[in-house]
């Protein structure tokens, strides 16, 4: 089967600049996750869908950034404007049964965002 | 919340047997599941343990201890391609949150 399908692996903006990424998750999965990932530390859960509502978006900064999933399948990621400390890999993932129960989650390569 | 903590780094010598702990603190936990990372990888699935106890895959194996809240990964026949960083995450009624990680060099 395919796996978690992400673009672009690697991108270079400018400080104040937009950026989205996309994310096809692995077909019938429900839930799908995006993670930040700062190097040398661990994934960092940005926002987690179930299908294509919400589950939880704590730790997304609203303020800059933002995510969607239309009809429950692809999803994409925005920073608007980046800054700095925005330069990370960002990681999605997908699982097949639901959030609550999910015991394995299938990541992309990701893509590197280097703010500059 | 949830939050689960790991050593930052452990070393050992190929064909030996290393063991990395992960206590976590959560509410609604379900299960503890491994993940290892080489560099400049994608994190891929390892273990998922639900219940007390030890589960082996080849030469990985997972335990867990619900009423201690701690699990660990045991690595054995250790080889230089598990130089690696190893994240245990928790699943729960709140979504899948991952430790910092371990990082492993496995040395001659």
């Amino acid at each position: 089967e395919a796996g978690v399908a992400q673009s672009p692996r690697y991108k270079i903006i400018e400080k104040r600049q937009s950026v989205a990424f996309w994310c096809n998750p692995i077909s019938g999965h429900a839930t799908l996750y995006w993670y930040q990932q700062i190097l040398g530390q661990g994934p960092k859960l940005l926002i987690q869908f179930q299908n294509n509502g919400v589950v939880d978006d704590s730790q997304l900064p609203k303020d800059r950034f933002s995510a969607e999933r239309l009809k429950g399948v692809d999803s994409t990621l925005k920073i608007q404007p980046a800054k700095l400390e925005d330069s990370a890999v960002y990681l999605c993932a997908s699982s097949l049964v639901g959030w609550s129960t999910a015991s394995e989650a299938f990541f992309g390569q990701g893509t590197r965002l280097t703010v500059v | 919340g949830q939050s689960l903590e790991q050593p930052s780094e452990v070393t050992a010598v190929e064909g030996a047997i290393v063991q990395m702990n992960c206590t976590y603190q959560t509410s609604g936990f379900y299960g503890l599941s491994w993940y290892q990372q080489h560099d400049g990888g994608a994190p891929t699935f390892l273990s998922y343990n639900a219940l007390d106890g030890l589960e082996e895959t080849g030469r990985f194996s997972s335990f867990l201890s619900r009423s201690d809240s701690y699990g660990y990964l045991l690595l054995q026949e250790l080889q230089m391609k598990d130089s690696a960083s190893y994240f245990c995450a928790a699943s729960g009624n709140t979504p899948l949150v991952f430790g910092k990680g371990t990082r492993l060099s496995v040395i001659a």
